[in-house]
């Protein structure tokens, strides 16, 4: 099935580092969501955007909704150890009879103390 | 109960077994989903339930796949003769009603690992 485009696939940082990735899409969605995945747990929602070209903060991780719809960034500030996960973008267009979300394939992040 | 709960966490399966996979929702959760994520991607969609109802299982491998939740509140995913590429992580989600299933915001379970040999 369709998977979104995110990148970095992977990212080693330090501690107190500022991280940035982003995530690509052919289709326009009408609302992108970033979600986190830590080993052996479910995804986690972060941050959900509704509106092309909103920013949203949620603590140190800033969102935002791109303009062209077809695409997102997130930014996590300072990072910290407990930050560590794969970061998982997703598209979604509500209304009418579509539920599912599509994902991209993870940003790895791991962070040095 | 507090989260979405999975069982079982792991499933080996030898090739062509039946296997089952539970999961029950948040309490009073409306809306139900289940996702497949194979090794080092993303969740795929397989399947969304309201209440009782299957509304939407576009994302069924093949007929292999069954899914049912015929309470409106536990779920049940089953997968007949499996096969090495059925190998994945098997995610349930639920939502509490309409208004955040059109947000898009899902509460994920810790998903049923299966291996198939």
């Amino acid at each position: 099935g369709q998977q979104l485009n995110q990148s970095p696939q992977s990212m080693f940082i330090q501690e107190g580092e500022d991280v940035s990735m982003n995530c690509t899409s052919s289709s326009i969605f009408n609302t992108w969501l970033w979600y986190k995945q830590d080993p052996g747990e479910g995804p986690v929602l972060l941050i959900a955007l509704y509106k092309a070209g909103e920013l949203t903060s949620n603590g140190r991780l800033t969102a935002q909704f791109g303009i062209t719809r077809k695409d997102s960034f997130l930014n996590i500030s300072a990072s910290i150890p407990s930050d560590v996960g794969i970061y998982f973008c997703a598209g979604f267009n509500s209304g009418g009879s579509n539920y599912k979300l599509t994902f991209g394939k993870g940003t790895l992040l791991t962070v040095n103390p | 109960g507090a989260g979405v709960s999975q069982s079982p966490r792991y499933k080996v399966a030898k090739r062509g077994q039946d296997v089952a996979l539970r999961c029950d929702p948040i309490s009073g959760h409306v809306s139900l989903f289940w996702y497949q994520q194979a090794l080092g991607q993303g969740p795929e969609f397989l399947t969304y339930f309201q209440n009782e109802a299957q509304l939407d299982k576009s994302g069924l491998p093949s007929d292999r796949f069954f899914a049912e939740r015929p309470e409106g509140s536990v779920s049940t995913l089953k997968i007949q003769r499996t096969q090495q590429e059925d190998s994945a992580v098997y995610l349930c989600a639920s939502s509490s009603n309409l208004m955040t299933v059109n947000t898009g915001e899902l509460f994920f379970g810790e998903g049923s690992r299966l291996t198939v040999l």
